[in-house]
């Protein structure tokens, strides 16, 4: 069975700081990685995906992950954080079984940016 | 605009109440999802349809019923709801069943029960 595991459910960075937001996972196929942003009372959106292609995923707004097979980590970064990156992120990985696949969500990390 | 429409965004609804809930997606995707966010749990996978056909219902009380006539629709229609049921209610679409591109979501419902 396909997991995450997001460590730190509360991440806090200064502004300009490196961003580290970290997960990993759990599957017994080659995986298919997501990244996912949420911005206060709104929808998730899609940051990255890894689909077994170039291991280092480059994404949105400066944001990129690396999927490390040793590791089972897929853990997220970007060099310098800025105030607009708080929010909360939602690691995910495709999930196999029953009649198809679906999304399997980490519990989520709220990432806070200070002055 | 994500490309994935859900309405409305509040809905505050006694336990006796029957409302529905609506999600509309125009990006010509055939698979289409209810997600529910409750506060420090993961998402929850609820229903999910392909080519207007409901493929999984992953052990939902029967108080939520899916409803997706067309490939671009999909309703949740709820009736005699607890008050544990209050959430965020989220919709997605994905090009396909297999959803490896991953999926579009809505902006939600925030559904509060009284």
């Amino acid at each position: 069975a396909q997991s995450v595991t997001q460590l730190g459910s509360h991440v806090s960075v200064s502004e300009g700081a490196l961003v580290l937001l970290r997960c990993n996972y759990s599957s017994s196929v080659p995986p298919y990685l997501f990244w996912y942003v949420q911005y206060p009372n709104q929808g998730l959106q899609l940051l990255l995906k890894y689909t077994s292609a170039a291991t280092l995923v480059k994404g949105i707004n400066g944001f990129e992950a690396e999927f490390k097979k040793s590791e089972t980590s897929f853990h997220l970064t970007k060099p310098s954080a800025h105030m607009s990156d708080a929010a909360e992120y939602f690691c995910a990985v495709k999930g196999y079984g029953g009649s198809q696949g679906n999304l399997i969500f980490g519990k989520g990390t709220k990432l806070s940016v200070k002055p | 605009e994500t490309g994935v429409t859900q309405t409305p965004r509040h809905l505050v609804m006694g336990m006796t109440n029957k409302k529905s809930l609506k999600c509309e997606q125009h990006l010509g995707h055939n698979a289409m999802y209810w997600y529910k966010q409750s506060a420090k749990k993961p998402l929850e996978l609820m229903f999910v349809y392909n080519f207007k056909e409901q493929t999984e219902n992953n052990s939902v009380p029967s108080r939520f019923s899916p409803e997706c006539p067309n490939s671009s629709h999909l309703f949740l229609h709820l009736h005699t709801l607890q008050p544990e049921d209050s959430a965020l209610y989220l919709c997605a679409s994905s090009q396909d069943e297999w959803g490896g591109s991953g999926y579009t979501f809505g902006s939600g419902t925030r559904l509060t029960v009284v």
